[in-house]
């Protein structure tokens, strides 16, 4: 298996553009995660879903922020409109646990800069 | 909530040293805690985990301690080498919506040769 794909792996865009970052998680795994790392914040779950369904979104930061899992092998984040102080590192992970018990792979991360 | 504390923020070792990373977590129902590496330019990955039920494990050159009572943990790596430096972070689950981990600041681990 690739692992967890994610792309674009870096995009350079200017405050309120429409960002999309996808994610093709590892086959047979029923979890998939979607984190920001940034500096100051260090390692943060927006949401999660589990078997397509997403089960937590408190993290996501506002309504500017949305996330889908249309079938058992893709996901999308998108910001809209979005901002500078978006500007972070967003993963994508996936798991066969179920929350997270067990190991989480994650992917190799989008790189977003807003200007 | 759960905060999950991780020191030191930076750790710099000579190769062959030990390196000792520790984290303190609040929820005493916590019974799963995993220590990830993170490289330049790549996501976490997981290196060892501990569940609640055993005090240490250990796999090769890394070795994790548990301590319930004090609820805190600690990643033990051996003979340090220059491929060990990369950014370590611990985690621990939170209870509410479905045990979801929340993440240790990180440290940033250097091995000098």
């Amino acid at each position: 298996d690739a692992g967890v794909i994610q792309s674009p792996r870096h995009e350079v865009t200017e405050m309120g553009q429409e960002v999309t970052l996808r994610c093709k998680p590892i086959s047979g795994h029923n979890s998939l995660f979607w984190y920001r790392q940034t500096m100051m914040r260090g390692l943060e779950l927006l949401i999660y879903f589990n078997n397509n369904v997403p089960i937590d979104d408190s993290g996501m930061p506002e309504d500017r922020f949305s996330a889908k899992m249309p079938n058992a092998s893709f996901s999308t984040l998108k910001i809209q409109p979005s901002e500078p102080r978006d500007s972070a590192v967003y993963f994508c992970a996936s798991s066969w646990a179920t929350g997270n018990a067990g190991e989480l792979f994650f992917g190799e991360g989008s790189r977003l800069t807003v200007l | 909530g759960e905060n999950v504390e991780q020191h030191p923020s930076t750790l710099s070792v000579q190769e062959g040293d030990s390196a000792v990373i520790k984290c303190t977590y609040s929820d005493s129902a916590s019974n799963y805690f995993p220590w990830y590496k993170q490289e330049l330019g790549k996501g976490p990955q997981l290196i060892i985990d501990i569940r609640s039920n055993v005090g240490e494990k250990k796999d090769q050159r890394i070795a994790v301690t548990l301590n319930k009572t004090a609820k805190h943990f600690s990643l033990h790596i051996t003979e340090t080498q220059p491929e060990d430096s990369a950014v370590y972070f611990c985690a621990a689950p939170k209870r509410e919506y479905g045990n979801k981990l929340v993440f240790g600041a990180g440290t940033i681990l250097r091995v000098k040769s």
